[in-house]
């Protein structure tokens, strides 16, 4: 059965620095987002993305963070200028078609920022 | 925006016994209502979700039901087994006009216990 895959699995990085989070989602989905998981806390949006586009962002998705679609499989999350609070697992998400749709997660991303 | 409620914030159960979750939601426009089993350092994985225009959905030993009136709605396990340890998420999809960003609750910590 396909899965949404994500790279790298762990990332250590220091404060300041830019991180690039990486997905691969379901191959014919259309839907992309992003959520994060602080240690401990529920899952929260922070971005949606549609036909090379956001269709919708969170209020923690400020101007440090981006999205990009590079090419026709990768999806990515990149963080400017990383600060402590950013450290939590980032999960990748897709689905196929619009209206209602079941996300599929993928296995997240462990960012710990120093 | 939307806001859900999750309770108990912990369950322990003995093994053959039933567990009960429940959330609240705050946008009554919210249509869509999946839960999520993560285990410990894995990918959030849908068990059962229910949509708006039913009350009750089952599959096997898991069942949802939905007050829409009430704006709730709980998760049912039966006849609980030790593999069902993990964390359980429930989650609205508010209705933005289209778009499937999902609020989550802030989890249950299941226990079965032999």
């Amino acid at each position: 059965e396909p899965e949404v895959t994500q790279t790298p699995s762990h990332q250590v990085t220091q404060m300041g620095q830019e991180v690039i989070l990486r997905c691969v989602p379901i191959s014919n989905h259309l839907y992309f987002y992003w959520y994060r998981q602080i240690l401990g806390q529920k899952v929260e949006f922070l971005v949606s993305f549609y036909n090379n586009e956001i269709s919708e962002k969170s209020e923690i998705f400020d101007d440090q963070f981006s999205v990009e679609r590079p090419d026709g499989s990768n999806f990515t999350l990149k963080i400017r200028s990383t600060k402590l609070e950013d450290s939590a697992m980032y999960f990748c998400a897709s689905h196929y078609r619009g209206g209602i749709q079941t996300q599929y997660f993928g296995p997240g991303t462990r960012l710990l920022v120093l | 925006g939307e806001n859900v409620e999750q309770h108990p914030s912990t369950l322990s159960v003995q093994e053959g016994d039933s567990a009960v979750i429940k959330c609240t939601y705050s946008d009554s426009a919210s249509n869509y209502f999946p839960w999520y089993k993560q285990e410990l350092g894995k990918r959030p994985q849908l068990i059962i979700d229910i949509r708006s225009n039913v009350g009750e959905k089952k599959d096997q030993r898991i069942a949802v039901t939905l007050n829409k009136t009430a704006k709730h709605f709980s998760l049912h396990i039966t006849e609980t087994q030790p593999e069902d340890s993990a964390v359980y998420f429930c989650a609205a999809r508010p209705f933005t006009g289209g778009g499937n960003k999902l609020t989550f609750g802030t989890g249950t910590q299941l226990k079965v216990e032999l």
